[in-house]
């Protein structure tokens, strides 16, 4: 099946540094990525939308300014925190999918622990 | 009220039993219904969705949606050890383009 990577897998970073994790679909394109969190015995939250070549689209309550997200190619997602905070420690998980929908395969990366001392 | 509740268990049953999970929700905007399995340090992964109310199956697995109760379940038949993993219902009001609303997820065990 498809494969997505997230690089790193996990992280720990001081207070006020930014971060930046990768997101790759390794064998096939993606048209869309979505980034999502999961805080500890949480759901996962959908953070933003990311069509390629164009800007991401934020869920309600995520500044878009902290979580700078890019898309720049039909493989490669970034999503970089920036000035990282204790409260910005969670699990991070990108998804891929070759259209938009939800309803068409996601396939999910492994996900990346980010820890903010 | 949380928009999607989901009872995180843990729920453990004997290998071959039938397992019943479910999600309740309170937005009656929701129409696209999916259920995701997570297996330890994995990403999540779509089982099935369903659009709408009624009943999909597709081999062990059978979803159902009664959107006038606000509540879907995932059935499990013949349950195996390697179903062991974390359930998560998830919901949207579109197809794409708007939030997916994920429940926290239920832990199941099967034991052999």
């Amino acid at each position: 099946g498809a494969v997505v990577s997230q690089h790193p897998s996990w992280v720990i970073c001081k207070s006020g540094t930014s971060v930046k994790i990768e997101c790759r679909s390794l064998d096939f394109q993606a048209t869309t990525m979505f980034w999502y969190r999961q805080f500890p015995k949480q759901s996962l939250m959908l953070m933003a939308t990311s069509n390629e070549g164009s800007k991401a689209t934020y869920e309600q309550g995520v500044e878009k300014d902290k979580f700078l997200i890019n898309h720049a190619s039909l493989t490669l997602s970034t999503l970089t925190v920036t000035s990282a905070h204790p409260e910005d420690s969670s699990f991070y998980i990108c998804s891929a999918s070759t259209s938009g929908s939800f309803t068409d395969t996601q396939y999910f990366g492994p996900g990346t622990r980010l820890t903010v001392l | 009220q949380k928009e999607v509740e989901q009872d995180p268990g843990p729920l453990s049953v004997p290998e071959g039993a039938i397992v019943s999970l479910n999600c309740t929700y309170s937005n009656s905007a929701f129409q696209y219904f999916m259920w995701y399995r997570q297996y330890s340090r994995k990403g999540p992964e779509l089982l099935m969705y369903t659009y709408s109310s009624g009943n999909k199956e597709d081999g062990r697995f059978t979803a159902q949606v009664d959107k006038s109760s606000k509540y879907i379940s995932l059935f499990i038949r013949d349950s195996q050890p390697s179903d062991s993993a974390t359930y998560l219902c998830a919901m949207s009001v579109n197809q794409a383009g708007t939030a997916l609303i994920f429940g926290k997820g239920t832990t199941l065990s099967v034991s052999s």
